[in-house]
Protein backbone atom coordinates (compact mmCIF):
# COMPACT_ATOMS: atom_id res chain seq x y z
CA UNK A 1 0.00 0.00 0.00
CA UNK A 2 1.09 3.30 -0.59
CA UNK A 3 2.43 5.31 2.08
CA UNK A 4 4.12 8.86 3.00
CA UNK A 5 5.61 9.24 6.37
CA UNK A 6 6.65 12.33 7.97
CA UNK A 7 8.80 11.91 10.59
CA UNK A 8 8.70 15.23 12.81
CA UNK A 9 5.50 15.89 14.21
CA UNK A 10 6.75 19.36 15.37
CA UNK A 11 9.92 21.33 14.83
CA UNK A 12 11.04 24.55 16.18
CA UNK A 13 13.75 26.61 14.52
CA UNK A 14 15.17 30.42 15.37
CA UNK A 15 14.12 33.13 13.01
CA UNK A 16 16.98 32.66 10.55
CA UNK A 17 18.38 29.42 10.76
CA UNK A 18 18.00 26.83 7.98
CA UNK A 19 15.32 24.20 7.95
CA UNK A 20 14.78 20.57 6.65
CA UNK A 21 11.52 18.46 6.86
CA UNK A 22 11.97 15.32 6.35
CA UNK A 23 9.31 12.94 4.12
CA UNK A 24 9.71 9.53 3.14
CA UNK A 25 7.06 7.04 1.31
CA UNK A 26 6.69 3.90 0.01
CA UNK A 27 5.28 3.90 -3.72
CA UNK A 28 4.60 0.76 -5.62
CA UNK A 29 4.97 3.35 -9.05
CA UNK A 30 6.94 5.54 -10.28
CA UNK A 31 5.43 8.72 -8.41
CA UNK A 32 5.24 12.31 -8.49
CA UNK A 33 5.76 14.73 -4.96
CA UNK A 34 4.45 17.80 -3.73
CA UNK A 35 5.01 19.96 -0.97
CA UNK A 36 1.90 22.18 0.60
CA UNK A 37 1.95 25.02 2.84
CA UNK A 38 -1.37 25.18 5.33
CA UNK A 39 -1.26 28.45 7.56
CA UNK A 40 -4.12 28.03 10.49
CA UNK A 41 -7.42 28.33 9.66
CA UNK A 42 -6.59 28.01 5.51
CA UNK A 43 -6.55 25.68 2.91
CA UNK A 44 -3.56 24.43 1.51
CA UNK A 45 -1.31 26.43 -0.75
CA UNK A 46 1.52 24.34 -3.18
CA UNK A 47 4.98 25.29 -2.50
CA UNK A 48 6.53 23.39 -5.05
CA UNK A 49 6.19 19.93 -7.26
CA UNK A 50 8.59 17.45 -8.66
CA UNK A 51 7.30 15.04 -11.95
CA UNK A 52 10.64 14.16 -13.62
CA UNK A 53 14.42 15.51 -14.72
CA UNK A 54 16.45 17.41 -11.97
CA UNK A 55 15.87 15.75 -8.69
CA UNK A 56 16.75 19.66 -6.71
CA UNK A 57 13.49 21.53 -7.24
CA UNK A 58 12.99 25.48 -6.44
CA UNK A 59 9.58 26.77 -4.91
CA UNK A 60 8.13 29.74 -3.72
CA UNK A 61 9.05 31.19 -0.35
CA UNK A 62 12.28 30.20 -0.87
CA UNK A 63 12.10 26.68 -0.57
CA UNK A 64 13.62 23.84 -2.36
CA UNK A 65 13.21 20.04 -2.48
CA UNK A 66 15.34 16.96 -3.57
CA UNK A 67 13.79 13.44 -4.50
CA UNK A 68 16.59 11.00 -3.94
CA UNK A 69 15.01 7.96 -4.86
CA UNK A 70 17.40 5.30 -3.33
CA UNK A 71 16.36 6.85 -0.46
CA UNK A 72 12.41 7.04 -1.17
CA UNK A 73 12.80 10.57 0.02
CA UNK A 74 11.86 14.02 -0.64
CA UNK A 75 12.95 16.50 2.18
CA UNK A 76 12.09 19.86 2.01
CA UNK A 77 14.60 22.72 2.76
CA UNK A 78 15.01 26.76 3.19
CA UNK A 79 18.44 28.25 3.94
CA UNK A 80 17.04 30.92 6.15
CA UNK A 81 13.64 30.64 7.90
CA UNK A 82 11.40 33.87 8.78
CA UNK A 83 8.70 33.76 11.34
CA UNK A 84 6.32 33.80 8.74
CA UNK A 85 6.94 30.60 7.48
CA UNK A 86 5.47 29.14 10.62
CA UNK A 87 2.51 26.83 9.34
CA UNK A 88 1.75 22.93 8.85
CA UNK A 89 3.42 21.68 6.13
CA UNK A 90 2.41 18.60 3.89
CA UNK A 91 4.15 15.89 1.80
CA UNK A 92 2.04 14.26 -0.66
CA UNK A 93 2.77 11.41 -3.23
CA UNK A 94 0.74 10.84 -6.47
CA UNK A 95 1.41 8.39 -9.44
CA UNK A 96 -0.37 8.34 -12.77
CA UNK A 97 -0.97 4.33 -12.47
CA UNK A 98 -3.37 5.45 -9.18
CA UNK A 99 -5.26 8.15 -11.15
CA UNK A 100 -3.55 11.15 -9.16
CA UNK A 101 -5.10 10.05 -6.13
CA UNK A 102 -2.76 12.02 -3.92
CA UNK A 103 -1.25 10.32 -0.45
CA UNK A 104 -0.51 12.68 2.45
CA UNK A 105 1.86 12.65 4.88
CA UNK A 106 0.47 13.68 8.90
CA UNK A 107 2.12 17.01 8.29
CA UNK A 108 4.82 18.59 10.54
CA UNK A 109 4.12 21.93 12.26
CA UNK A 110 6.91 24.33 12.02
CA UNK A 111 7.26 27.06 14.73
CA UNK A 112 9.41 29.74 14.90
CA UNK A 113 11.10 31.50 17.92
CA UNK A 114 12.41 35.09 17.69
CA UNK B 1 -10.87 34.03 -10.90
CA UNK B 2 -12.49 32.73 -7.87
CA UNK B 3 -10.77 28.90 -8.09
CA UNK B 4 -12.38 26.68 -5.56
CA UNK B 5 -15.18 28.16 -3.46
CA UNK B 6 -16.38 26.45 -0.76
CA UNK B 7 -19.44 26.98 1.41
CA UNK B 8 -20.40 27.01 4.32
CA UNK B 9 -17.36 27.83 5.94
CA UNK B 10 -18.35 26.19 9.25
CA UNK B 11 -21.49 24.28 10.50
CA UNK B 12 -22.93 22.40 13.92
CA UNK B 13 -24.72 19.63 13.03
CA UNK B 14 -26.77 17.07 15.30
CA UNK B 15 -26.52 13.58 15.63
CA UNK B 16 -28.57 12.20 12.27
CA UNK B 17 -28.94 15.16 10.61
CA UNK B 18 -27.85 15.74 7.22
CA UNK B 19 -26.13 18.10 4.87
CA UNK B 20 -24.79 18.92 1.55
CA UNK B 21 -20.80 20.95 1.43
CA UNK B 22 -20.69 22.55 -1.84
CA UNK B 23 -17.89 22.67 -3.97
CA UNK B 24 -17.77 24.61 -7.22
CA UNK B 25 -14.64 25.75 -8.99
CA UNK B 26 -14.34 27.74 -12.00
CA UNK B 27 -11.06 26.80 -13.91
CA UNK B 28 -13.02 24.28 -15.88
CA UNK B 29 -10.45 21.10 -14.48
CA UNK B 30 -11.79 17.77 -15.06
CA UNK B 31 -10.68 16.33 -12.01
CA UNK B 32 -12.29 16.83 -8.69
CA UNK B 33 -11.77 15.75 -4.86
CA UNK B 34 -13.21 16.10 -1.54
CA UNK B 35 -10.74 15.18 1.79
CA UNK B 36 -11.23 15.08 5.00
CA UNK B 37 -8.53 16.36 7.53
CA UNK B 38 -8.39 15.24 11.30
CA UNK B 39 -6.02 16.72 13.53
CA UNK B 40 -2.65 14.60 13.39
CA UNK B 41 -3.68 12.55 10.33
CA UNK B 42 -2.83 14.54 7.05
CA UNK B 43 -5.73 14.63 4.25
CA UNK B 44 -7.41 11.55 3.80
CA UNK B 45 -9.33 10.84 0.18
CA UNK B 46 -13.38 10.46 0.78
CA UNK B 47 -14.27 10.85 -2.88
CA UNK B 48 -13.33 12.14 -6.31
CA UNK B 49 -14.72 12.57 -10.21
CA UNK B 50 -12.76 13.06 -13.44
CA UNK B 51 -15.40 14.85 -15.06
CA UNK B 52 -19.05 14.99 -14.84
CA UNK B 53 -21.33 12.70 -14.06
CA UNK B 54 -18.21 10.21 -13.25
CA UNK B 55 -17.70 9.30 -9.63
CA UNK B 56 -15.30 6.63 -7.51
CA UNK B 57 -14.56 6.12 -3.71
CA UNK B 58 -11.04 7.06 -2.20
CA UNK B 59 -9.69 6.00 0.76
CA UNK B 60 -13.06 6.78 3.42
CA UNK B 61 -15.71 6.60 1.48
CA UNK B 62 -18.35 4.90 4.38
CA UNK B 63 -21.07 7.65 5.11
CA UNK B 64 -20.99 10.65 2.04
CA UNK B 65 -22.40 10.43 -1.02
CA UNK B 66 -21.04 12.82 -3.75
CA UNK B 67 -22.86 13.64 -7.47
CA UNK B 68 -21.13 15.26 -10.83
CA UNK B 69 -23.40 16.99 -12.89
CA UNK B 70 -21.60 20.00 -14.21
CA UNK B 71 -17.83 20.49 -14.44
CA UNK B 72 -17.73 23.14 -11.69
CA UNK B 73 -20.06 21.40 -9.27
CA UNK B 74 -18.97 18.61 -7.01
CA UNK B 75 -20.88 18.89 -3.93
CA UNK B 76 -20.80 16.07 -0.89
CA UNK B 77 -23.40 14.61 0.62
CA UNK B 78 -23.93 13.75 4.88
CA UNK B 79 -27.32 11.37 5.28
CA UNK B 80 -27.29 10.76 8.78
CA UNK B 81 -24.43 12.70 10.47
CA UNK B 82 -21.98 11.48 12.67
CA UNK B 83 -19.57 12.90 15.42
CA UNK B 84 -16.79 10.66 13.52
CA UNK B 85 -17.85 13.07 10.82
CA UNK B 86 -16.57 16.17 12.71
CA UNK B 87 -13.88 17.08 11.14
CA UNK B 88 -12.49 20.04 7.92
CA UNK B 89 -13.25 19.21 4.63
CA UNK B 90 -11.79 20.63 1.70
CA UNK B 91 -12.46 20.08 -1.81
CA UNK B 92 -9.46 20.50 -4.60
CA UNK B 93 -9.74 20.21 -7.84
CA UNK B 94 -6.91 19.76 -10.59
CA UNK B 95 -7.02 20.14 -15.13
CA UNK B 96 -5.04 17.09 -15.88
CA UNK B 97 -4.46 13.79 -13.75
CA UNK B 98 -1.02 14.58 -12.53
CA UNK B 99 -0.88 18.04 -12.55
CA UNK B 100 -1.01 20.43 -9.25
CA UNK B 101 -4.27 20.33 -6.99
CA UNK B 102 -5.97 23.40 -6.17
CA UNK B 103 -7.42 23.67 -2.60
CA UNK B 104 -10.88 25.35 -1.66
CA UNK B 105 -10.76 27.13 2.22
CA UNK B 106 -12.41 23.77 3.66
CA UNK B 107 -15.08 23.60 6.37
CA UNK B 108 -15.37 22.93 9.10
CA UNK B 109 -17.91 20.88 10.26
CA UNK B 110 -18.64 19.77 14.42
CA UNK B 111 -21.48 17.17 14.73
CA UNK B 112 -22.85 17.38 18.76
Amino acid sequence: AQSVTQPDIHITVSEGASLELRCNYSYGATPYLFWYVQSPGQGLQLLLKYFSGDTLVQGIKGFEAEFKRSQSSFNLRKPSVHWSDAAEYFCAVGAREYGNKLVFGAGTILRVKS
Amino acid sequence: NAGVTQTPKFRILKIGQSMTLQCTQDMNHNYMYWYRQDPGMGLKLIYYSVGAGITDKGEVPNGYNVSRSTTEDFPLRLELAAPSQTSVYFCASTPDSTDTQYFGPGTRLTVL
